[in-house]
């Protein structure tokens, strides 16, 4: 069971808006630790899609973005599209395990 | 290019060793904290390990502390991760990724994954 918690699945029609969310504790979200998301297309390495709760590596369409409130972070897509069909996951540094962790993932499905 | 390369994975007995090799290249290696990440067959990631930049910190998940060790060679541009007493709960691909702190500490750069089977 991962420290951070997110959905299993999220899915979506082409053109629409979806949120992912990564609910965590004190020892990590609420204690002002960053939360990061990687996006993980089938059968290929995690690619870093929004880092420090809510900025863009260049190159990652403006359709992604990142929030943070509290004990919890979200990640929003916008004009889905069928590429963005992947698995997405949080990650964050815990104070308590004095170590990273990642959520336990959500596959987004573009119906 | 920036890129890092796994190697070492393969077909291993429980309880026995392997050790994982990732080359860096493209970047100045020395000047990045590194990790190990390992994804089992149809599951989500799991952290498994990290390493300061000279080497002089570590941390390990508690599923394999004591059984494996990561460490790097500078001079090589190298990260290695050790495994030892391996179980079946070890199988899973192993990617290495570096820790960038001009992205606030994210992992921006990930290699392409080794593949480790525990099996007899």
């Amino acid at each position: 069971q991962s420290v951070l918690t997110q959905p299993p699945s999220v899915s979506g029609a082409p053109g629409q808006r979806v949120t992912i969310s990564c609910t965590g504790s004190s020892s990590n979200i609420g204690a002002g630790y960053d939360v990061h998301w990687y996006q993980q297309l089938p059968g290929t390495a995690p690619k870093l899609l929004i880092y420090g709760n809510s900025n863009r590596p260049s190159g990652v369409p403006d359709r992604f973005s990142g929030s943070k409130s509290g004990t919890s972070a979200s990640l929003a897509i916008t004009g889905l599209q069928a590429e963005d069909e992947a698995d997405y996951y949080c990650q964050s540094y815990d104070s308590s395990l004095s170590g990273w962790m990642f959520g336990g993932g959500t596959k987004l499905t573009v119906l | 290019e920036v890129q890092l390369v796994e190697s070492g994975g393969g077909l291993v007995q429980p309880g026995g060793s392997l050790r994982l090799s990732c080359a860096a290249s493209g970047f100045t290696f020395s000047s990045f904290a590194m990790h190990w990440v390992r994804q089992a067959p149809g599951k989500g990631l799991e952290y498994v390990s990290a390493l300061s930049t000279s080497g002089g910190s570590t941390y390990y998940a508690n599923s394999v502390k004591g059984r494996f060790t990561i460490s790097r060679d500078n001079s090589k541009n190298t990260l290695y991760l050790q495994m030892g007493s391996l179980r079946a709960d070890d199988m899973a691909v192993y990617y290495c990724a570096r820790r960038n702190w001009g992205v606030r500490d994210a992992f921006d750069i990930w290699g392409q994954g080794t593949m480790v089977t525990v099996s007899s």
